[in-house]
């Protein structure tokens, strides 16, 4: 069974500094990685994904993240943020076997400081 | 958008009655999910869809059961609603990752806010 853990609830960063949320994952088969964003009362959205090939992706609005095998994690980063970034962010795992069932992490609500 | 719709968007009941909660798509999609969405627990997958007729469960499938006769419609039903099921439903589609167009990426709908007093 796979699983996601996402460390931190809430994050608080400055404007203009590096976001940084963690993102761990199990899975006993290959995963298939994404982060999703939720700005207040609306949907998910795709920011990225990782499939296969180069580890490091890129998504949308300056976001990237990382797939680390070794280390099981899938870390979003942005180097500066900027007011509009605040928001719940989900990481998500998939699995082929099984139907591509797609679990969710807990997710991590980022704080923007002017 | 992708076309998903939900319905009905806003529902208030008593404990006890049944619920059931729809989902239609026009995008043809193979995979089909039920997530709830409470403070503090994210996305929990309740139950999910992998073609007509064919349907798993998820982290949360107690006190819920689903069906799915047509590629558009997943129906998820709460038999007998508790309070512990208030929350805010989405459904979501995704084609997987089998063919070369396909991309994983799970599309979502608007939400079913469901209030069981």
């Amino acid at each position: 069974a796979q699983s996601v853990t996402q460390l931190g609830s809430h994050v608080s960063v400055s404007e203009g500094a590096l976001v940084l949320l963690r993102c761990n994952y199990s899975s006993s088969v290959p995963p298939y990685l994404f982060w999703y964003v939720q700005y207040p009362n609306q949907g998910l959205q795709l920011l990225l994904k990782y499939t296969t090939g180069a580890t490091l992706v890129k998504g949308i609005n300056g976001f990237e993240a990382e797939f680390k095998k070794s280390e099981t994690s899938f870390h979003l980063t942005k180097p500066s943020a900027h007011m509009s970034d605040a928001a719940e962010y989900f990481c998500a795992v998939s699995t082929i076997p099984g139907g591509f069932k797609t679990i969710f992490g807990a997710g991590t609500r980022l704080f923007v400081k002017a | 958008d992708a076309g998903i719709t939900q319905s009905p968007r806003h529902k208030v009941t008593e404990t006890g009655t049944p619920v059931t909660l729809r989902c239609h798509q026009t995008e043809n999609h193979r995979y089909m999910y039920w997530y709830r969405q409470d403070p503090g627990h994210g996305l929990r997958l309740i139950h999910y869809s992998y073609g007509v007729k064919d349907t798993d469960k998820g982290e949360v499938s107690d006190g819920y059961s689903v069906s799915r006769s047509k590629t558009e419609d997943f129906l998820l039903t709460l038999e007998s609603a508790t309070s512990s099921q208030t929350s805010v439903y989405f459904c979501a589609i995704s084609d997987g990752l089998a063919g070369g167009l396909n991309t994983g990426e799970l599309f979502f709908g608007e939400g079913s806010r469901l209030t069981v007093l």
